[in-house]
């Protein structure tokens, strides 16, 4: 059953302190987004990846959120230093985009189930 | 930005009730896509649809891709209980001097199901 995971879960921190989140995107998979959800904002893109290179992160605040993708099981969002602005559920999603000309890729995103971060 | 407007904003559903909520939008979409989230989890893809008119069903769900491209709906026939929680449409903009799509969704802001008390 293949599905996207995520760790940690939960993450309670203080402000000012590193978080890291990783992502494992389901096996064979081109494309990972990060999302940030949040009840005044909904699901917002932060960042996101095709074939490992960064396709568009203007989602994110630059000076503390950073995006990457160290191999295809692998994708990281660290927040350096935290705020407490930053309390939401972030969202790792992966999909396969298929062709490119003519009408578009399909892209169906397959959600993990999220890390619920609070900084205090 | 681009946005999508998804309503209602929320419902309540007596068991057997039949639901309806809808996405639409200025921009051209070449794909619609409708989620659903239940607390604490990430959203669940129900239904995607790729071409202008397409109905397509899963169970008691239907959704269509409107003619013109700008809407989507969804429909949940004869709901249960465990039809709470809040549905999301997605759409990918048509980008056609760019070989079609740029790969990433925009979402809707949830419609939430919840039981009538």
């Amino acid at each position: 059953d293949a599905r996207v995971t995520q760790t940690p879960r939960h993450k309670v921190t203080e402000m000012g302190q590193e978080v890291t989140m990783r992502c494992q995107p389901i096996l064979g998979h081109n494309t990972v987004f990060w999302y940030r959800q949040t009840m005044m904002q909904g699901l917002e893109l932060l960042a996101y990846f095709r074939n490992r290179a960064p396709l568009d992160d203007s989602g994110m605040p630059k000076d503390r959120f950073s995006a990457e993708m160290p191999d295809a099981t692998l994708a990281t969002l660290k927040i350096q230093p935290s705020e407490p602005r930053d309390s939401a559920v972030y969202f790792c999603a992966s999909g396969l985009v298929r062709g490119t000309s003519g009408g578009g890729g399909y892209n169906e995103q397959f959600f993990g189930p999220g890390t619920r971060l609070t900084v205090l | 930005g681009q946005q999508l407007n998804q309503s209602p904003q929320s419902m309540f559903i007596q068991e057997g009730e039949d639901v309806s909520m809808n996405c639409t939008s200025s921009s051209i979409f070449n794909t619609w896509l409708w989620y659903k989230q239940d607390p604490g989890e990430g959203p669940v893809l129900l239904i995607a649809l790729y071409k202008a008119g397409e109905l397509t069903s899963n169970g008691r769900l239907t959704a269509q891709f409107g003619i013109t491209r700008k809407d989507s709906f969804l429909n949940i026939s004869a709901s249960i209980p465990s039809d709470v929680g809040i549905y999301f449409c997605a759409g990918q903009l048509y980008y056609p001097n760019y070989g079609g799509s740029q790969g990433n969704l925009i979402f809707g802001k949830g419609t939430k199901l919840s039981v009538k008390p």
